[in-house]
């Protein structure tokens, strides 16, 4: 079954320390990975994806195949980063379906 | 260019109605993705339109339906309206670009609510 996971709901985290949001999926074959963000009254848009293996706003997230993990990590979190976080995955097929995970809210504290 | 918008942004409907939601894609955009995102949930795929026709479906009983113009503009159609159809419905359009790249782009949504 395709699936992705993303286990924790809620992560609060200090400004300037570390950020680590864990993604685990379950796919038969390649799958392409994405990070999604959706900011507070703002719509769901695209962080980055590991075929461009870019570090956006701070952000990477390195695909782990024998894991089947894509955590995103960020070395020092800033207020701003504060936001909804969503994981998903797609076939390598071009402009496949996107299959999301929960998503996990990031809340940066003062 | 103002991206993807969608119409109306809110929505109150009753059990057992039917209910249309629009779409219009990002200029340059032929692809037309609809999610429903039911609350403390990511999207889940409803239905892609290229072409003006149906090119792929996720698990969705035939009471959601959809329509794609010639203008690339799209339609999501549900008929008999269930409480659990309540959700924020994300419309998203692509297109596949000279290299081969694509990005899904996303509206704000419109927030149907079933009573």
């Amino acid at each position: 079954a395709q699936r992705v996971t993303q286990p924790e709901k809620l992560l609060s985290v200090f400004k300037g320390a570390p950020v680590e949001l864990k993604c685990n999926y379950s796919y038969s074959g390649s799958p392409e990975l994405f990070w999604y963000v959706q900011y507070s009254r703002q719509r769901l848009q695209l962080l980055l994806r590991h075929i461009s293996r870019e570090s956006i706003k701070g952000f990477t997230a390195d695909l782990n195949k024998g894991e089947t993990s894509f955590h995103l990590k960020k070395p020092f979190a800033q207020e701003e980063d504060s936001a909804m976080y969503y994981c998903a995955l797609s076939s390598m097929n071009r402009d496949d379906k996107i299959i999301f995970g929960k998503g996990t809210r990031l809340h940066i504290l003062p | 260019d103002a991206g993807v918008t969608q119409s109306p942004t809110h929505l109150i409907k009753t059990r057992g109605q039917q209910v249309t939601l629009r779409c219009s894609p990002k200029s340059g955009h032929d692809t037309v993705s609809w999610y429903q995102q039911a609350l403390g949930q990511g999207p889940q795929f409803i239905f892609q339109y290229y072409e003006e026709e149906e090119r792929q479906r996720g698990n969705f009983p035939d009471r959601f339906s959809g329509h794609q113009f010639p203008n690339y503009s799209s339609e999501l159609n549900v008929n008999a309206l269930l409480l659990g159809d309540s959700a924020l419905y994300l419309c998203a359009s692509s297109s596949i670009d000279a290299s081969g790249s694509y990005e899904q782009y996303f509206g704000p949504g419109t927030r149907l609510t079933v009573t």
